[in-house]
């Protein structure tokens, strides 16, 4: 059964500061990486798709690598900003179908 | 093109009752998925639909039910409800080839159940 692990769940920092999260799966057999956004009470914005057979994804100040053998992905936000302050949540797919397993998210406060 | 919406945005009910919940995918999109996510968690998969019929249903029991509709909108109806169904229901929206494919889902805002 796969399993979604986020290290850690919750994070500070000063803004500029560079953010790293992570995310860790059980079974390396999967379709697909994402990465999304949540913020307080709201729906979610995806960030970053990674397919099984890339290595990473960049968008702006985000890049998401993913290593599958070891069954990990790392969402590297640069030069953080108090806009960034939301959950990030990791979710992998194992079919095509997209029936995404999520982790339990990372929740990020960027102080001023 | 209009996004994916979800009604109603919140609502109360009392253990024991039903509720539906509903989400209009968005224009083109012939899949959805509908996630259950309790507070401080990451969200759970209850079902999805393509083209009208359930394709997949994560670990839900039966009193969690569907359906989509010809315009390729949902409901996600919930019977004897429990404190714990208390949550933040998310539906996602996608358009799916036959051959097995979908293509990138988007997600509405949510609808907010609490259960007294």
């Amino acid at each position: 059964k796969q399993e979604v692990t986020q290290i850690p769940a919750a994070l500070s920092v000063p803004e500029g500061e560079n953010l790293v999260l992570n995310c860790s799966f059980t079974d390396s057999a999967i379709y697909n990486l994402q990465w999304f956004r949540q913020d307080p009470g709201k729906g979610l914005t995806s960030l970053l798709l990674i397919q099984s057979s890339q290595r990473e994804q960049t968008s702006g100040r985000l890049n998401a690598s993913l290593d599958k053998s070891s069954g990990r992905s790392t969402l590297y936000i640069a030069a953080s900003q108090p806009g960034d302050s939301a959950t990030y949540l990791c979710a992998v797919t194992t079919d095509s179908w997209g029936k995404f397993q999520f982790g339990a998210g990372t929740q990020v406060v960027v102080t001023p | 093109e209009t996004g994916v919406t979800q009604s109603p945005t919140h609502l109360i009910k009392t253990r024991g009752q039903q509720v539906t919940l509903r989400c209009s995918s968005q224009s083109g999109h012939n899949t959805v998925s509908w996630y259950q996510q309790a507070l401080g968690q990451g969200p759970q998969f209850i079902f999805q639909y393509y083209r009208e019929e359930e394709n997949g249903r994560g670990n839900f029991p039966p009193r969690f039910s569907g359906l989509q509709f010809p315009n390729y909108s949902s409901e996600l109806n919930v019977n004897a409800l429990e404190l714990d169904d208390s949550a933040l229901y998310l539906c996602a929206s996608s358009w799916g080839r036959g051959t097995g494919r979908i293509y990138e889902q988007y997600f509405g805002p949510g609808t907010r159940l609490t259960v007294t």
